[in-house]
């Protein structure tokens, strides 16, 4: 069984369109990420989401909105999608806020291409 | 979180110890030190983490400076499957911050 799954793993789409990837992790952690790894391989936190109420919010564009549903689940929703928005974006989830043991677990990533 | 530098690459013979250097001058008393590795078109991957004291699990070792300015990770016998990026990360342990990843070390192990 897969810890942290995203899905796609690959999405291509025109710019403008809008598109979700998601990400459910059954671990049972209470907190999740979103992370952007960019094309110099950067990895960049999005949003953090603790017992579906958002912690942390990085300077991200509004176009970009995350939902959980529940604890399991962290979605990322981009509106008008631009060429920048091209990037891996990783899913990842720790027990706790406080991530006491700084172990987060990551999903496979999915990759997202704007043309 | 106090800033990490790390040698952007290195080379280790397979078989061999592969031993990753982070400076984090800046740590504060309160600051942990965290590994992670990311192998090509993979999430990142948890490794090792301590405060003070010199750590071992069955992946690597960290040791930690006495004046905590610096750390090691340790591959004690480097495979093929250990060519990564390898991130050392400082952060306070009880935050509720995320973790942010540097440019990390790329190391490649060789046959």
């Amino acid at each position: 069984d897969t810890a942290v799954s995203q899905t796609p793993k690959y999405l291509v789409t025109q710019m403008g369109n809008d598109k979700s990837i998601k990400c459910e992790q059954n671990l049972g952690h209470d907190t999740m990420y979103w992370y952007k790894q960019d094309s110099k391989k950067f990895l960049k936190i999005m949003f953090s989401y603790n017992n579906k109420e958002l912690i942390i919010n990085e300077t991200v564009p509004n176009r970009f909105s995350p939902k959980s549903p529940d604890k399991a689940h962290l979605n990322l929703h981009i509106n008008s999608l631009e060429l920048g928005d091209s990037a891996v974006y990783f899913c990842a989830s720790s027990q706790g806020v406080a991530a006491n043991t700084g172990e987060l677990f990551f999903g496979e990533g999915s990759r997202l291409t704007v043309l | 979180d106090a800033k990490t530098t790390q040698p952007t690459s290195m080379d280790c013979a397979e078989g061999r110890a592969a031993n990753l250097p982070c400076n984090h001058s800046t740590i504060s008393g309160n600051e942990y030190v965290y590994w992670y590795r990311q192998i090509h078109s993979q999430g990142p991957q948890y490794i090792i983490h301590g405060l003070k004291n010199n750590e071992t699990n069955e992946m690597a070792s960290l040791i930690i400076t006495e004046d905590r300015k610096s750390s090691t990770l340790i591959l004690p016998h480097a495979t093929l499957r250990d060519t990564a990026v390898y991130y050392c990360i400082v952060r306070v342990g009880n935050s509720g911050y995320a973790l942010n990843f540097g440019k990390g070390t790329s190391l490649l192990v060789t046959p």
